[in-house]
C-alpha cells in the first residue's frame, strides 16, 4: 500500500525567508500525482501545487515550487519570500494515476510558523 | 463560482445518535469525495461518488454511508455514533472522476460526539 511521510511535525521561518518542507512517499507505481495542500486555521484545505510523476520538470506556482526526485521518492515544497499568510498546516498527498481508486493518501502534515 | 459548501459547520451529538452531513459541490462538478480528519489518524478517505454511484470506499465500518443526488449534492450519514467519530469531516469536489483532477475542498463540518 502507498504511504506518505512528512517527517517534520513543525517548521518555523522568519518572514521573507525561504523554507523547505519535506515529503517522502512509497509506491510501486510509475504513474501518479503528488499534491501539496495548505490548511490554515480556518480549516479550509487549499491546493498549493500539483506534480505529475511522468513530468520531470518541477512544478512552480508563484512563490511555491517543488523539488521532485522520483527515484528517491521525495517531493519537497519550497516557499520563497515567506509571508505571514503562509502560516498553516501543509499536507503532502499522493494519488495513483492508473488505479481505479482515486483516493488521496495523505501525510501527517507539517505545521508552518512564520515569525514576523 | 461559489466554492464547495458544507452544512452544518458545527454539530454536537451524543453517543448512539445518528448524523447526516451535507455537501454541495462547485457548480458543474460531478465527483464528490469525503474525508475524515482527526488529530490521531490524520486525514482518511471515506468514499467517493460520481454520477450518483459510489465509486470508491475507504476502510471505514458500515456505520458510515453516503449518497449522491442527481444535482451532485452529497450527504454522508453516520449511524450509532461513537466518541471516536468526533472529527472534522471534509468534502471535496472535482469536475470528473479522474486522478489528475484537482479536488476542491469545503470548509468542513466539525462533529463532536459526547
Amino acid at each position: 500500500a502507498q504511504t506518505v511521510t512528512q517527517s517534520q511535525p513543525e517548521m518555523s521561518v522568519q518572514e521573507a525567508e525561504t523554507v523547505t518542507l519535506s515529503c517522502t512517499y512509497d509506491t510501486s507505481e510509475s504513474d501518479y500525482y503528488l499534491f501539496w495542500y495548505k490548511q490554515p486555521p480556518s480549516r479550509q484545505m487549499i491546493l498549493v501545487i500539483r506534480q505529475e510523476a511522468y513530468k520531470q520538470q518541477n512544478a512552480t506556482e508563484n512563490r511555491f515550487s517543488v523539488n521532485f526526485q522520483k527515484a528517491a521518492k521525495s517531493f519537497s515544497l519550497k516557499i520563497s519570500d515567506s509571508q505571514l499568510g503562509d502560516a498553516a498546516m501543509y499536507f503532502c498527498a499522493y494519488r495513483d494515476a492508473l488505479d481505479s481508486n482515486y483516493q488521496l493518501i495523505w501525510g501527517a502534515g507539517t505545521k508552518l510558523i512564520i515569525k514576523p | 463560482k461559489a466554492g464547495v459548501t458544507q452544512t452544518p459547520r458545527y454539530l454536537i451529538k451524543t453517543r448512539g445518535q445518528q448524523v447526516t452531513l451535507s455537501c454541495s459541490p462547485i457548480s458543474g462538478h460531478r465527483s464528490v469525495s469525503w474525508y475524515q480528519q482527526t488529530p490521531g489518524q490524520g486525514l482518511q478517505f471515506l468514499f467517493e461518488y460520481f454520477s450518483e454511484t459510489q465509486r470508491n470506499k475507504g476502510n471505514f465500518p458500515g456505520r458510515f454511508s453516503g449518497r449522491q443526488f442527481s444535482n451532485s449534492r452529497s450527504e454522508m450519514n453516520v449511524s450509532t455514533l461513537e466518541l471516536g467519530d468526533s472529527a472534522l469531516y471534509l468534502c471535496a469536489s472535482s469536475l470528473r472522476l479522474a486522478p489528475r483532477e484537482t479536488q476542491y475542498f469545503g470548509p468542513g463540518t466539525r462533529l463532536l460526539v459526547l
